[in-house]
């Protein structure tokens, strides 16, 4: 049972316009998101979060939405960067559980110059 | 802040041996610490979380004789890959978390092959 899912594995963008990521989830009970970024070979890195009491929370470039009717969450970049390629993937947790994180399956974000 | 490292990077071993990847976290106190495998172009699995002193919580379909977690302190988790076999060959990465904070920091993982 795929709690969490991002059903474009990749995504290609032009330098400079908006990348935006998508994310859909089942488990009502999640209210706690999270973006991570990940290169091959490495460890993901968070990039930003956004509790279920908000529905935007914005850093620098990073623009998280949540959609908690439709259980739905987006992570826009804007600039778009060529260090910006990597795998995105969402994470959804029920703070309750001691932030235990399930993963959507990622996004391969490539950004052309 | 909020670093976690993770040693070895890369290790390489016979079948039947047993492995330990450690996963430190330094320059935070790591209350839970959480242990994922990801295998090629698949999503990271949660394998454990271990809060330090207690016993680990395995997730369901891991075996926690064959991989086993030791939370000793507040800045170090150690896994243990017993008896390996070429199908444990995959990329396994830890990550912590704090007293003030449900984000998880990721260590950069380990990658393991089993010959």
């Amino acid at each position: 049972d795929q709690q969490v899912k991002q059903n474009s594995p990749s995504l290609s963008v032009q330098e400079g316009r908006i990348s935006i990521l998508n994310c859909d989830y089942t488990n009502s009970m999640f209210d706690y998101f999270l973006w991570y970024k990940k290169y091959p070979a490495e460890g993901p890195t968070f990039l930003i979060s956004i509790s279920s009491i908000k529905d935007k929370n914005e850093d620098g470039r990073f623009t998280v939405f949540l959609n908690k009717s439709a259980k739905h969450l987006s992570l826009h970049i804007v600039p778009s960067q060529p260090g910006d390629s990597a795998v995105y993937f969402c994470a959804a947790s029920v703070t309750s559980s001691g932030s235990r994180l399930t993963f959507g399956e990622g996004t391969q974000l490539t950004v052309n110059p | 802040g909020a670093v976690v490292s993770q040693h070895p990077s890369r290790v390489i071993c016979k079948s039947g041996t047993s492995v330990k990847i450690e996963c430190r976290s330094l320059d935070f106190q790591a209350t839970t610490m959480f242990w994922y495998r990801q295998f090629p172009k698949q999503s990271l699995m949660l394998m454990a979380t271990s809060n330090e002193g207690s016993k680990a919580t395995y997730e369901q379909g891991v075996e926690k004789d064959k991989f086993l977690i030791n939370h000793a302190s507040l800045t170090l988790s150690t896994l243990t890959v017993t008896s390996a076999h070429p199908e444990d060959s995959s990329f396994y990465i830890c990550s912590a978390s704090g007293t003030d904070t449900d984000t998880q920091y990721f260590g950069p993982g380990t990658r393991l092959t089993v010959l």
